[in-house]
């Protein structure tokens, strides 16, 4: 059975980095494709984006200048670091994994909420 | 950019009757949809694919039709784990960054 897990800090400050990792468990990370996906206090669900091991990331545009996806196969790993947030990056923050279908998440982490205030 | 709509945004039924909710797409994304629900808590959970595909375990009452623009989820009979958020997601095009709708609150009449 696939878990996804996500870890990192629950408070950042604003026009700081928000750094959060997902490990991968009961499968290897070097297939499929693993995305990460916010979704702000009672609202809905924003892709930021992907990485496929072969291929490289894909970031939302509307996130692109400040977004950078990475994966660590080593620990069966994948990274997430948002620069410079303000409180509009409050988010919870789902890690997940592109099946078959790479656009169709089939499993997803717990998620993990992060505040950014001073 | 394709626009997901979902309707109702909100809708109340009592357990045991059926619930229908609604996905509409501004261009045609044939049948490249999916379903998703969301209990408070929790993350997602894929229901349904290629908008009528019972993903792995879900249970027969959920039921996904539609294509081209318009979709719709059938709850046949509404159990009371059921009662959560329902998200439709259009992967037509890629990546599909616009690629959820905003979501229908499916609660306890």
């Amino acid at each position: 059975q696939v878990q996804l897990q996500e870890s990192g800090p629950g408070l950042v400050k604003p026009s700081e980095t928000l750094s959060l990792t997902c490990t991968v468990s009961g499968g290897s990370i070097s297939s499929y494709y693993w995305s990460w996906i916010r979704q702000p206090p009672g609202k809905g669900l924003e892709w930021i984006g992907y990485i496929f091991q072969s291929g490289g990331p894909n970031y939302n545009p509307s996130l692109k200048s400040r977004v950078t996806i990475t994966v660590d196969s080593s620990k069966n790993q994948f990274s997430l670091k948002l620069r410079s947030v303000t409180a509009a990056d409050t988010a919870v923050f789902y890690c997940a994994r592109g099946g078959d279908i790479p656009a169709i998440m089939d499993y997803w982490g717990r998620g993990t909420l992060v505040t950014v205030s001073s | 950019e394709i626009l997901m709509t979902q309707s109702p945004a909100t809708l109340s039924v009592s357990p045991g009757e059926r619930a229908t909710l609604s996905c509409r797409a501004s261009q045609s994304i044939s049948s490249n949809l999916a379903w998703y629900q969301q209990k408070p808590g929790q993350a997602p959970r894929l229901l349904i694919y290629g908008a009528s595909t019972r993903a792995t375990g879900i249970p027969a009452r959920f039921s996904g039709s539609g294509s081209g623009t318009e979709f719709t989820l059938t709850i046949s009979s509404l159990q009371s784990e059921d009662f959560a958020v329902y998200y439709c997601q259009q992967y037509n095009n890629w990546p599909p960054w616009d690629t959820f709708g905003q979501g229908t609150k499916l609660e306890i009449k």
